[in-house]
């Protein structure tokens, strides 16, 4: 019964190559995000999107292409892999509005080493 | 914009000793505000909230206070165990912002048995 699941756990590959991280909820969250965080754990958000439409959109490089099928997934697909996309990714889901609060439920990240 | 500014660490302690996490933000509207805990290898997990000035969250014995006069959620415990070893992060959504929460930059706790 996980709230939220990312897969794979770890990936690792070679500079230049594309892949994707997938993400699913089963909490009925109508917002779902994706955060990078750095070997010194600053999280920085990415993406995120309410009800399958993108909402927020920070610097990131255009490589980096966010696809919501449905409210219950976010995919990340990252093209032209660079070392410094080496990072833990961190996908989390949210309905804001429900308690007064955006509380955050957070996957369990995806470990992702360029070499 | 709104920020959240935390102590850096990391923070060492000794089994039982009292923690306090310093953390202050700026912010335009009327935000909650949080404390996230990360254990190695996982994912953040909410700890506690406050979604208006002077409520306090607390939860596993931790305990945080919303003080509008200050901008501070400092958070606190009065007897650390080393499985409080982890990353705590602080951080506020404001819905004048959108959907966009903003988190601090982490306070890393160790604790020695």
């Amino acid at each position: 019964d996980t709230a939220v699941s990312q897969t794979p756990k770890y990936l690792v590959t070679q500079m230049g190559n594309d892949k994707s991280i997938k993400c699913e909820q089963n909490l009925g969250h109508d917002t779902m995000y994706w955060y990078k965080q750095d070997s010194k754990k600053f999280l920085k958000i990415m993406f995120s999107y309410n009800n399958k439409e993108l909402i927020i959109n920070e610097t990131v490089p255009n490589r980096f292409s966010p696809k919501s099928p449905d409210k219950a997934h976010l995919n990340l697909h990252i093209n032209s892999l660079e070392l410094g996309d080496s990072a833990v990714y961190f996908c989390a889901s949210s309905h804001p509005g429900t308690s007064g609060s955006d509380e955050q439920y957070f996957g369990p990240g995806t470990r992702l080493t360029v070499t | 914009g709104d920020s959240v500014t935390q102590m850096e660490g990391p923070v060492t302690l000794s089994e039982e000793a009292f923690l306090t996490i310093n953390c202050t933000y700026t912010a335009t509207g009327y935000p909650s505000l949080f404390w996230y805990v990360q254990y190695p290898g996982e994912g953040l997990q909410l700890l506690l909230k406050a979604t208006k000035a002077d409520d306090k969250g607390s939860n596993k014995g931790f305990e945080a206070t919303y003080r509008k006069e200050t901008t501070s959620f400092h958070l606190e415990k009065g007897s650390v165990q080393v499985s409080d070893s982890a990353v705590y992060f602080c951080a506020l959504s404001d819905h004048t912002g959108g959907f966009k929460t903003i988190f601090g930059a982490g306070t890393r706790l160790f604790v020695k048995a």
